[in-house]
């Protein structure tokens, strides 16, 4: 049963296009959604949050889309650039603070084309 | 500052050993979290400690165990390992469990059981 869907395994973009990547969630106790970055051999990176009283976070390239009535979040960069290539996570957490966890989504690899 | 530093990097074991793995978080976070990422089922919840205290754990059974020091420094035990065990091990830190913050992890200790 998974809560948090990812359905693109891969997803290929131009250098300095758009990047869009897409989230599904199950459990509408997901109150605070965050994104990683991975790349191979590391561990992930935090990339951007947003909590459930939002709709949007933006910081810098990344902005974070919430849309709590379709249980979707997507994650927008722009513009694409050639160090983007990596596996992007989506996370989501239910309210105590996080004290169940994160829940992963299986990751989207994203390739960014010269 | 420095980020979450995990040892050993790469570990082999033979089924039915046992191992034991290190975490030390950010200086300052006092929250540690445990994650086992396989291809299979991505990342999921182990535990996470706060004050050497347990707050929760995921759906593991209890062959899987862990402890927090005053130092918050972490070790996390498998006993008597089986093929399945075979994952990258995350460990991850954040600052504050009373609110939403972000896990920061390392780069992870990538354990194969033979």
């Amino acid at each position: 049963d998974q809560q948090v869907k990812q359905n693109s395994p891969s997803l290929s973009v131009q250098e300095g296009r758009i990047s869009i990547l897409n989230c599904d969630y199950t459990n509408s106790m997901f109150d605070y959604f965050l994104w990683y970055k991975k790349y191979p051999a590391e561990g992930p990176t935090f990339l951007i949050s947003i909590s459930s009283i939002k709709d949007k976070n933006e910081d810098g390239r990344f902005t974070v889309f919430l849309n709590k009535s379709a249980k979707h979040l997507s994650l927008h960069i722009v513009p694409s650039q050639p160090g983007d290539s990596a596996v992007y996570f989506c996370a989501a957490s239910a309210p105590g603070g996080g004290a169940d966890g994160l829940t992963f989504g299986k990751g989207t690899h994203l390739i960014i084309q010269p | 500052k420095a980020g979450v530093t995990q040892t050993p990097r790469y570990l082999i074991k033979t089924r039915g050993q046992q191992v034991t793995l290190s975490c030390s978080p950010i200086s300052g976070h006092r929250s540690v979290s445990w994650y086992q990422q396989t291809p299979g089922q991505g990342l999921q919840f182990l535990f996470e400690y706060f004050s050497e205290t347990q707050r929760n754990k995921g759906n593991f059974p209890g062959r899987f165990s862990g402890r927090q020091f005053s130092n918050s420094r972490s070790e996390m035990n498998v006993s008597t390992l089986e093929l399945g065990d075979s994952a990258l091990y995350l460990c991850a830190s954040r600052a504050t469990v009373v609110s939403n913050s972000p896990l920061h992890f390392g780069n992870g200790t990538r354990l194969t059981v033979t």
